[in-house]
């Protein structure tokens, strides 16, 4: 296992778009998360699934972001009429956490969504 | 609200200590996580608190104060790779951790 994957690594699109990113999470990993990070900023939370259940959801995330997690494995982000600040780097982590417990997350390389 | 406080930027030099503070107000809290994060990469776990207390790893080490709502990360024998920045981050409940904007570390020779 090579670690958490997203990809593409760089997307570039013109403003009014729609963009679709993809993170494969760590094998057997049971919690995901999907995070956005400015320049000079930490990582900002999007949302969150337990498994194939989409948990928590951030009320920065308009309904032009949706995010699913279809039978606990990968995940996709959606941006719908894409926007020039939504520019960003979006991030997926992962973690395996038993119940209760926290655990730290493993993140991916990113995405690096430019729109123009 | 949510609020997590780190300096924006920190300079030392190579060998020595530094020590990076976090305080935080939070609507909830079950743990608290540091993270360094490269330029242009990923962040990377470094530590772990949920109780009070100093929790040392090698060169790392972490404290945690939950009733002071503060936290610091403490880095020995600095080397010029530790130049990265520094991310507090809390897990208000729920299992959604939310990060401070990071402390950019800069060691000179």
């Amino acid at each position: 296992d090579t670690g958490v994957s997203q990809d593409p690594r760089h997307k570039i699109t013109k403003r009014g778009q729609n963009v679709t990113f993809r993170c494969d999470p760590i094998s057997e990993h049971n919690r995901l998360y999907w995070y956005r990070q400015t320049l000079g900023q930490g990582p900002e939370f999007l949302t969150y699934f337990q498994n194939e259940a989409q948990l928590e959801k951030s009320r920065l995330l308009s309904d032009r972001f949706s995010a699913e997690r279809p039978k606990g494995s990968f995940s996709t982000l959606e941006i719908q009429r894409t926007e020039q600040g939504d520019s960003a780097m979006y991030l997926c982590a992962s973690s395996l956490s038993p119940g209760d417990m926290n655990t730290e997350a493993f993140f991916g390389q990113g995405t690096r969504l430019t729109v123009v | 609200g949510q609020n997590i406080d780190q300096p924006t930027e920190m300079t030392a030099t190579e060998g020595a200590i530094v020590q990076i503070n976090c305080t935080y107000q939070t609507s909830g809290f079950n743990g608290l996580f540091w993270y360094q994060q490269h330029a242009g990469e990923a962040p990377t776990f470094l530590s772990y608190n949920v109780l009070d207390g100093l929790e040392e790893k090698g060169r790392f080490s972490s404290f945690l104060s939950r009733s002071k709502g503060y936290s610091y990360l403490l880095l020995k024998e600095l080397q010029m790779k530790d130049s990265a920045s520094y991310l507090c981050a809390v897990n208000t409940g729920g299992f959604k951790t939310i990060f401070g904007a990071g402390t950019r570390l800069f060691v000179k020779a």
